[in-house]
């Protein structure tokens, strides 16, 4: 089993939609959540980190759920720019690592 | 403020050959990170360089990989002599001397090693 596993789409969708990804992790130690945006051929850039509290950045909304080891992350009023992939990440107990899933790759439709 | 910057971008050899990257950290960052990304599978911990201290290598694949920082500046990152499967694209990352908590790292735009 993965560590961090996501669905890797293609999710197609229409500009100005709400979506929603989903990541979920096996290590109940896991300390930190991030999601990452990778465009094509470009390095991650963090989008947000994720909160137990839960967090919100513009059009973006992040949650945690430690109970059932799930991230997720809301996009509303998709734009075109939108269009990448989304990486969940998380850090192990102490440690710094990264630890990556595949990546959720999102469409977005004129 | 400069980012992350790797050299080269590219770099296509034969295998049996020796390859070197070098990264450059954004300044003040303690913190380096090497990750991979091999074609169609996900990100990969390499390992984390506290200054010039080999902070956790248990990402590295074998001892054909050699991460050093002097002086606790840039990395380089040797793999000698290349195999076929160290294709991939190698990212370097840094981070300020903060608890992993609020670990953001910041990525450099990756060099793509091609292993023929």
């Amino acid at each position: 089993r993965k560590e961090v596993e996501q669905d890797p789409g293609p999710f197609n969708v229409p500009e100005g939609a709400t979506v929603a990804f989903n990541c979920t992790y096996s290590n109940s130690a896991s300390q930190s959540f991030f999601w990452y945006r990778q465009d094509c051929r470009k390095e991650p850039k963090l989008l947000m980190s994720v909160y137990s509290s839960g967090n919100e950045d513009g059009r973006f909304t992040a949650q945690l759920n430690r109970a059932s080891q799930y991230i997720s992350l809301l996009i509303r009023d998709s734009k075109l720019s939108d269009s990448a992939t989304y990486l969940c990440v998380v850090t192990p107990d102490s440690n710094y690592q990264l630890i990556w899933g595949a990546g959720t790759k999102l469409i977005i439709k004129p | 403020e400069a980012g992350v910057t790797q050299f080269p971008s590219h770099s296509v050899i034969e295998k049996g050959q020796t390859v070197t990257l070098r990264c450059d950290p954004i300044s003040g960052h303690d913190n380096l990170y090497w990750y991979r990304r091999v074609m169609g599978k996900e990100i990969k911990f390499l390992l984390h360089f506290v200054k010039e201290s080999k902070q956790d290598e248990s990402g590295m694949p074998n001892n054909r990989f050699l991460a050093e920082r002097t002086g606790g500046t840039y990395s380089t990152l040797k793999v000698q002599p290349a195999e076929l499967e160290d294709s991939g694209v190698y990212f370097c990352a840094s981070s300020l001397p903060a608890g992993p908590s609020r670990n953001e790292q910041f990525f450099g735009p990756g060099t793509r090693l091609t292993v023929l």
